[in-house]
This record gives C-alpha cells, sequence and structure tokens, in this order.
C-alpha cells in the first residue's frame, strides 16, 4: 500500500537530549513537510522539502533540524535548544502538483 | 494565503446530511478551496478541492458560490466515524508559498446516533 509512514508513534524525551522523529513515503512524491500540532490548535509548518537535498525553514524551525538524503525520508531531529517540544508532529508529502497534502499518522512526543 | 473563517462547532443527525460552511472572502483569483479533516489524534485527512466549479468525489461535494468569497463542504449522509475537526483552507500551490498549508482552528462536527 501507498502511504506515508511516521515512528515511533510516541516518544519520551529527557531534558537536554535530542530525538529523532521518522518519516517514509512510497508515494514518489518530491516535496515533504513537517507540521506541529499543539492541543486545541491547528497545525504549523516547522520545515519543508521541495526536492533531495534541499530544505526550507517554516514558520516556527528553531529548535528544530531536518536532512533529505533520499527521496523517500524526510527525518526531523528535536534538538534540546527546544524549549517546549511537548506536541504531536505530522509529516506530509505531495506530488507533482503540489496541491493535495497527504499525511502520516503522527508522532506524539512527551517529555520527561 | 487568503485566511478562511469556520464556524467552531457543528452538530449532525447520523444519516443526515452536514452542510460545514467557510468564508473566504479575500480569495484571489488563482486560490484553490482545500478541505481537510482530522479525526483526534490522527494526521489529517484530504478530502476535497476546488476552483471555482463544484466538485463531488466518494466522499463529499464542494460548492463554491459564484463570487467564490464561500464554500460549503457538504457530507450527503453523515456517520458516526464523520466526527471530526474540519478545516477549510484557502492555497495557491504555485505560488511563493510553496506547499505550505495554513491550518485555521477549524470546525468540530460532531454526529449523534
Amino acid at each position: 500500500d501507498g502511504g506515508i509512514t511516521q515512528s515511533p508513534k510516541y516518544l519520551f524525551r529527557k531534558e537536554g537530549q535530542n530525538v529523532t522523529l521518522s518519516c517514509e513515503q512510497n508515494l514518489n512524491h518530491d516535496a515533504m513537510y513537517w507540521y506541529r500540532q499543539d492541543p486545541g490548535q491547528g497545525l504549523r509548518l516547522i520545515y519543508y522539502s521541495q526536492i533531495v537535498n534541499d530544505f526550507q525553514k517554516g514558520d516556527i524551525a528553531e529548535g528544530y533540524s531536518v536532512s533529505r538524503e533520499k527521496k523517500e525520508s524526510f527525518p526531523l531531529t528535536v534538538t534540546s535548544a527546544q524549549k517546549n517540544p511537548t506536541a504531536f508532529y505530522l509529516c506530509a508529502s505531495s506530488g507533482p502538483g503540489l496541491e493535495t497534502q497527504y499525511f502520516g499518522p503522527g508522532t506524539r512526543l512527551l517529555v520527561l | 494565503d487568503a485566511k478562511t473563517t469556520q464556524p467552531p462547532s457543528m452538530d449532525c443527525a447520523e444519516g443526515r446530511a452536514a452542510n460545514l460552511p467557510c468564508n473566504h472572502s479575500t480569495i484571489s483569483g488563482n486560490e484553490y478551496v482545500y478541505w481537510y479533516r482530522q479525526i483526534h489524534s490522527q494526521g489529517p485527512q484530504y478530502i476535497i478541492h476546488g476552483l471555482k466549479n463544484n466538485e463531488t468525489n466518494e466522499m463529499a461535494s464542494l460548492i463554491i458560490t459564484e463570487d467564490r468569497k464561500s464554500s460549503t463542504l457538504i457530507l450527503p449522509h453523515a456517520t458516526l466515524r464523520d466526527t471530526a475537526v474540519y478545516y477549510c483552507i484557502v492555497h495557491n500551490a504555485g505560488g511563493t508559498s510553496y506547499g505550505k498549508l495554513t491550518f485555521g482552528q477549524g470546525t468540530i462536527l460532531t454526529v449523534h446516533p
């Protein structure tokens, strides 16, 4: 089945620790995105990538880093510089028309 | 991207049509209207999109007014599984906001038995 997978479903971070969230897609999409969602709020864009080896900051990139070494993969690292990392993280991808974005199931990050 | 306004919540009886309104009075000519929904603790799901003509797919219908300042998403026979937050988004995919979707608060649709 084609789609987007995110792992893990739940992730716990200790103070001062970097953690990496995985996002993989087999839709052959060029563009991929990371969003953050806080309780009762809409989604906010963290980073996006239009093509392999290229990515751009979104609205709330501080404290996060990404890489795009392969078309299928767009991992997000939540660094220790992100002081309020507890949130629901969503990865998405879109195809040639850049119109419709398809989302993964999300990763919920909690701070211990 | 143009801003959208949606009611914070709506109720619907199971089996009846759910009509979700969206106001986008500042929409520009090359911006599409998209609808997504998000069931609790899941990723958003694409429903439908349109530019100026009405659109229908297996999930829903989208009615866009002639002046394009508002639209209505119609779920023809709502089920309990349609309970979700519905987001109306106006977006120009080929513009400078490249692929960025601006999600507002959306409408919480609750379908009752």
